[in-house]
């Protein structure tokens, strides 16, 4: 089974509108953390948020934020103002032992291309 | 700046040939990793490495091999005996557990291209 599902394989969305990148994920471990990473086309990740198992609000790093909820095993990404250079594939991942935990293994999505139209 | 140096970006080779990749590191990281990622897909892990002298095998090793006797560099080989070697090669570093989120820092990345 899939641990981590990106249901969409394109979005569009306007200069300056918010944007929602949705992520669900699938665990019995009670200890986990979510990442998401931006790759621009010359291909490199960059990490953009975490967010841990246990945190009681969701996690934000300036125009990202991570609207968690945990029941539902989602972990969706929104993006506010969208600009040009937003651009890119967005990968939702997974590593089941969260925070402190001896699991190296990250777990990806199959991502979402984001494009934002001037 | 710290960061992680994938070489060569670009690398063709002809059937049959083994290939290094390199990855270096100037994170002070302990642990490594190398991602293989395939068009339309997310990444795929080969190996990482904890600690100098020793690694692990990921979802998808057969065919590769790597070496950790520096704790910056962790070379990848891509072998004759992987059958579809052509893809996005990725390496990575982390902190070890304990030691927070354990968010990856990536490279650049190698696109090899088997002819």
């Amino acid at each position: 089974a899939q641990k981590i599902t990106q249901t969409q394989p394109g979005m569009f969305v306007q200069e300056k509108e918010a944007v929602t990148l949705d992520c669900t994920y699938d665990t019995s471990d009670p200890s986990y953390g979510l990442f998401w990473y931006k790759q621009p086309s010359s291909g490199e990740m960059i990490f953009l948020i975490y967010q841990g198992s246990y945190d009681q609000q969701n996690a934000t790093e300036g125009r990202y934020s991570l609207n968690f909820q945990k029941a539902r095993k989602s972990a969706n990404l929104v993006i506010s103002a969208s600009q040009l250079g937003d651009s890119a594939m967005y990968f939702c991942a997974m590593r089941e032992g969260g925070w402190g935990g001896s699991n190296y293994k990250l777990t990806f999505g199959k991502g979402t291309l984001l494009t934002v139209n001037p | 700046d710290g960061g992680i140096t994938q070489s060569p970006k670009y690398l063709f080779r002809k059937e049959g040939q083994n290939v290094t990749l390199s990855c270096e590191q100037n994170l002070n990281h302990d642990a490594m990793y190398w991602y293989r990622q395939d068009p339309g897909q997310g990444l795929r892990l080969i190996y990482y490495s904890q600690i100098v002298n020793d690694f692990q095998k990921g979802d998808i090793a057969e065919g590769y091999s790597v070496s950790r006797e520096k704790k910056e560099s962790f070379p990848l080989t891509v072998t004759s005996a992987q059958k579809n070697p052509t893809a996005f090669y990725l390496c990575a570093s982390s902190t070890n557990p304990g030691q927070g989120a354990m968010e990856l820092f990536f490279g650049e990345g190698s696109r090899l291209t088997v002819l």
